[in-house]
């Protein structure tokens, strides 16, 4: 089937509201991690959910940022409070396990735009 | 944090020539992935090598590893403008975690 999606593809907010992103990994993958690109770096990772469990959330930047994985597949990355320094490319990516040496699946990902 | 690093940052050639893109990491690893990007949005896995493997070949492209140097090259024979994209080699993060960390890419431009 389908590959990793994501949406909304664009987000234009206003600073100081409330977002939320939205990631579905390919079925049957259990991992899941969520990173963030600005122009001209690499992806910084964020998240790594292992089935439904936050197994390494050490690259969320602050509590502003919080991802939930309720059942196993689709997860949401919630950003409270934006600020301009939150706006870049929102990515997610999917394996089929978190060994670390399966083939990473990304999504589109989300361009956020905090203005 | 980041492991590994990608050099050049920038690279521009004539289609046809072959293309070379270097990573350099810190510590020991037990596989490198490169990846490509295309118009910054998502990215499409290239190739994996383990840790044993010296050398990797896929089509066009042909990755080496080399665990002493702590270093991995990537080349792309007979270059194609349609390979116009940015490349990253993603390393697992170490230190127990397994999470594939990026580098900040090299930018290919390939001239028609």
């Amino acid at each position: 089937g389908a590959g990793v999606s994501q949406t909304p593809s664009n987000k234009v907010t206003e600073k100081g509201k409330y977002v939320e992103l939205r990631c579905d990994p390919i079925s049957g993958h259990t991992a899941l991690y969520w990173y963030r690109q600005s122009l001209g770096q690499g992806p910084e990772f964020l998240i790594y959910f292992q089935g439904t469990g936050a197994a390494d959330d050490s690259g969320l930047p602050n509590d502003r940022f919080f991802a939930v994985r309720p059942e196993g597949s689709v997860s949401t990355l919630k950003i409270q409070r934006t600020e301009r320094g939150d706006s870049a490319v929102y990515l997610c990516a999917s394996s089929l396990m978190g060994t670390g040496s399966n083939e990473q699946f990304f999504g589109p990902g989300t361009r956020l735009t905090v203005l | 944090s980041q492991q590994g690093e990608e050099d050049p940052q920038a690279l521009s050639i004539q289609e046809g020539e072959n293309a070379t893109m270097n990573c350099s990491y810190k510590t020991s690893i037990n596989n490198l992935q490169w990846y490509r990007q295309n118009s910054g949005r998502g990215l499409v896995h290239l190739i994996l090598i383990r840790s044993n493997e010296r050398e990797k070949h896929s089509g066009r492209l042909r990755v080496t590893l080399d665990t002493s140097k702590k270093s991995s090259s990537l080349l792309i024979t007979a270059s194609r403008a349609a390979d116009t994209a940015s490349y990253f080699c993603a390393t697992p993060a170490g230190g127990g975690s397994y999470i594939p960390t990026f580098g900040r890419g090299t930018s290919l431009i390939v001239h028609p």
